[in-house]
Parts: structure tokens; sequence; C-alpha cells
């Protein structure tokens, strides 16, 4: 069965510094990655895949995640927080031979400090 | 373009009543699905479809029941409320024909069963 960690509940650091948020699955055949962002009493907003191709992956709003296929990791970072990027976090798995299923996983919550 | 669209917002139900959680999307979208939201547990899938007359459970099925009977609808009913469905639900589509892709997410529905 596919599975996705978040190891981390909340994720603090000062505007300006750089921030990761980590995501690690488990998953039988080639994943399908996803970072989505919610903001409070608002619905999930998608921020980022990986299907295939450059481990790297540029998203929205100067987001950026690194697949790691020996870590089975996709952490989510940013060169610089901004305080509006305060939110939840969540990391999302697919693969073509799970039915359709995308699975997420427990969320984190991002706190920018000024 | 209204995008995903949920009804109601706010719902409290008592024990063993029974409701309907409508979804529509006019994005003409064949994926469609319904996730439920508990703090600590991330998004739980509860059923999806990837078309018209075709819906599949997820990680949660028990106590709901979906149909598809058109492109653009997705109702989710509870056939007998429990308070342990007691959660905030969501409803998201995908373009994608092959799997749930990047998903647009309705606004959400609170749900209260007393």
């Amino acid at each position: 069965a596919q599975s996705v960690a978040q190891p981390e509940d909340q994720v603090n650091v000062a505007e300006g510094n750089p921030l990761t948020v980590k995501c690690t699955y488990s998953v039988s055949g080639n994943p399908y990655l996803f970072w989505y962002v919610q903001y409070p009493n608002r619905g999930l907003q998608f921020l980022l895949k990986y299907i295939t191709g450059d481990n790297l992956v540029k998203g929205s709003y100067g987001f950026e995640a690194e697949f790691n296929k020996s870590q089975t990791s996709f952490h989510l970072k940013k060169p610089s927080a901004l305080v509006s990027d305060s939110a939840l976090y969540f990391c999302a798995v697919f693969t073509p031979d799970s039915s359709y299923k995308l699975i997420f996983g427990s969320g984190t919550r991002l706190l920018v400090r000024p | 373009n209204a995008g995903v669209t949920q009804t109601p917002k706010f719902q409290v139900l008592k024990t063993g009543q029974s409701m309907t959680l409508q979804c529509a999307q006019d994005m003409n979208h064949e994926y469609m699905s319904w996730y439920r939201q508990d703090p600590g547990m991330g998004l739980r899938l509860i059923h999806y479809s990837v078309g018209a007359g075709i819906t599949d459970q997820g990680e949660v099925p028990n106590g709901y029941n979906v149909s598809r009977s058109t492109t653009e609808d997705f109702p989710l009913r509870l056939l007998s409320a429990a308070p342990s469905q007691t959660s905030v639900y969501f409803c998201a589509s995908s373009y994608s024909k092959v799997g749930p892709g990047e998903l647009f997410f309705g606004e959400g529905s609170r749900l209260t069963v007393l």
C-alpha cells in the first residue's frame, strides 16, 4: 500500500530565511508526487508536481521540491520565506497502478515569523 | 467559471440522520473525488470517480455512498450519520484521464454530527 509521511507537525522559520518542509513516501512502482497548500478556511491549492524528468521541480509562489529516489523523499523548499507563506502544506503521492488514489500526508504547518 | 462548488458550507445533523453533500464542477473534468479532513490525519480519500457511471472506494468509504450520473456532479451521501463523521469534507476534480493529476478543490463543507 502506498503511504506518505510528513514527520514535522510544524516548521518555524524567520522571514527571509530558507525553508524546508519534509516529505517521504512509500510506494510500489514509480511515484507521482505533489505538494498542496491550504490557507485558513479554504480548500487546498496545487503548488507543484513531479512525474518524471528533472529531480528539481519548480512551482508556484517561488516554491520548489527535490525528488530523491534513493531516500524516497520529496522535500519542499523555498530560498527566502515570506510571512504570507504561513499555511498548512500537504504532500501527496499517486502511482498509476494504485487505482487512481491520490494519498495525502498528515500535513505540516509552516509558521514564518516577521 | 466557478470551478468546484460545494454545498452546503455548514451542516449540523443528529445521529442517524441522512444527508447529501453536493459537488459540481464546470471544467469538464473526468476525475472527481471526495476527501475528509480531520486534525492530525491530513486528508483521507472517501470515494472517487474517473467518469460518468464509474465510481470506486477510497481509504475510508464506510458510511458513505456516491454516484456519478453526469460529468459535472458528484454527490456524497451519508446514509446514517454518526459522530465519527464530524469532519470537513472536500470535493476535488482533475482534468487528467490517467489519474488524479493536479486536483482542483472546493471550499469545503463542515459537518457536525451530534
